[in-house]
């Protein structure tokens, strides 16, 4: 266990829905990353918050967006979903702001859309 | 950096034997090459990495090695065992930015 929660743990919804993914970081931990992890890929990097704000964004659709609040904990709102955006979704929490440290890994959620 | 090739993409090994997996990297300005490990269904954890100021790391069973003249680095595992049967993702960190994972290579140890 990485002390990083994420929920839900399923989500299957329709094309067209939005859905709001949740992570809380481990505790002491400032920045929170996302990642999509699809059928067969690799992790792709989303977006990156470190003490509430945004400090670096990946391959993120606009459709997409996140954000972090005072306790730390992060959401990620995904909207008007495609088929395509099927995958699991990790968050992963480190102490520091730097990508080059430990990123401590939560269990992922797994988004289905039909 | 933006591009990390990562090979092989599977690899079956007999228990005992050692195995490499080799990634390579664009940006030479990279300074950070983690490994991550996921085993199947569950989360990636950092299993190793290796800052460029350095050549070569170990870690037990586990080395990293890096060139960077040559601008790739890899995983060795010797003395394989079954729990090591995994997904493997290299990563490199280009600035401060953020970190770029390879496709994966997919272990299999051969009881």
């Amino acid at each position: 266990d990485s002390g990083v929660t994420q929920t839900p743990k399923h989500l299957i919804t329709a094309t067209g829905q939005r859905v709001t993914l949740r992570c809380s970081p481990r505790s002491g931990d400032l920045s929170v990353y996302w990642y999509q992890q699809s059928l067969d890929q690799g992790l792709q990097f989303l977006i990156q918050y470190y003490n509430g704000e945004e400090r670096a964004k990946g391959n993120i659709l606009e459709r997409f967006s996140a954000q972090q609040f005072p306790d730390l904990h992060s959401e990620l709102n995904l909207s008007s979903l495609e088929l395509g955006d099927s995958a699991l979704y990790f968050c992963a929490s480190s102490p520091l702001a730097a990508p080059y440290n430990e990123q401590f890994f939560g269990p992922g959620t797994r988004l289905t859309v039909l | 950096g933006e591009n990390v090739e990562q090979h092989p993409s599977t690899l079956s090994v007999q228990e005992g034997d050692s195995a490499v997996i080799k990634c390579t990297y664009s940006d030479s300005a990279s300074n950070y090459f983690p490994w991550y490990k996921q085993e199947l269904g569950k989360r990636p954890q950092l299993i190793i990495d290796i800052r460029s100021n350095v050549g070569e790391k170990k870690d037990q069973r586990i080395a990293v090695t890096l060139n960077k003249t040559a601008k790739h680095f890899s995983l060795h595992i010797t003395e394989t065992q079954p729990e090591d049967s995994a997904v493997y993702f290299c990563a490199d960190c280009f600035g401060n930015e953020k970190l770029t994972f390879g496709t994966g290579t997919r272990l299999t140890i051969i009881p």
